[in-house]
């Protein structure tokens, strides 16, 4: 069965660093996601994305945060000037469009120290 | 605002305890409303999606069933293997992106 694969599955950095988390959507979707659940909360939206642009994005996607499809098959999440409170679990999703079933990776647990 | 809660927020349950998980929600035009299962440090894996009251879904000991208001996860005779956390989402019409509930943490006891 097809699924939506990340990489990396753990990753620690220093604060301030610049992070890059990468994911392989499903092949035949078109809308692609980023949310993140810090330990113990809520899994949260940060941003949509289809026909390579962004879509949507939350509050917690500001400035510090961008995406890129650099080509076919993988969708990035770049975190700048990383900071403590940025320490959570990122999946990625990919969707065939509205109202269809959001498939999540297995998520990238990001660690800043 | 949009909003997700679910309920219980923990339940410990027997081997063959049947129960009921509850996502009440309020936002402007469902879309549709899933249910996921969260297994400790994983990501969300599909169980159900519900589009419309009255609907019901079911796989293996669980089913999903849809109100205007609220969806129920039954649970019948589970197993210590559906021991998860129960996530609930809703996507509204004009939005592209879900909102999470802060899930149900099933323990199922041999």
């Amino acid at each position: 069965e097809p699924e939506v694969t990340q990489t990396p599955s753990h990753q620690v950095t220093q604060m301030g660093q610049e992070v890059i988390l990468r994911c392989v959507p499903i092949s035949n979707h078109l809308y692609f996601y980023w949310y993140r659940q810090i330990l113990g909360q809520k899994v949260e939206f940060l941003v949509s994305f289809y026909n390579n642009e962004i879509s949507e994005k939350s509050e917690i996607f500001d400035d510090q945060f961008s995406v890129e499809r650099p080509d076919g098959s993988n969708f990035t999440l770049k975190i700048r000037s990383t900071k403590l409170e940025d320490s959570a679990m990122y999946f990625c999703a990919s969707d065939r469009g509205s109202g269809n079933t959001i498939y999540f990776g297995e998520g990238s647990w990001l660690t800043v120290v | 605002e949009d909003q997700v809660t679910q309920s219980p927020e923990a339940l410990r349950l027997q081997e063959g305890e049947s129960s009921s998980l509850n996502c009440s929600y309020t936002v402007s035009g469902l879309r549709g409303l899933f249910w996921y299962r969260q297994d400790p440090g994983k990501g969300p894996e599909f169980l159900f999606t519900l589009y419309s009251a009255g609907e019901e879904k079911e796989k293996e000991r669980l089913k999903a069933t849809l109100t205007k208001k609220e969806s129920f996860l039954h649970i019948t005779a589970p197993k210590p293997e559906d021991s998860a956390t129960y996530l609930c989402a809703v996507q509204a019409h004009n939005f592209n992106k879900f909102y999470f509930g802060s899930g149900t943490k099933l323990n199922v006891k041999p």
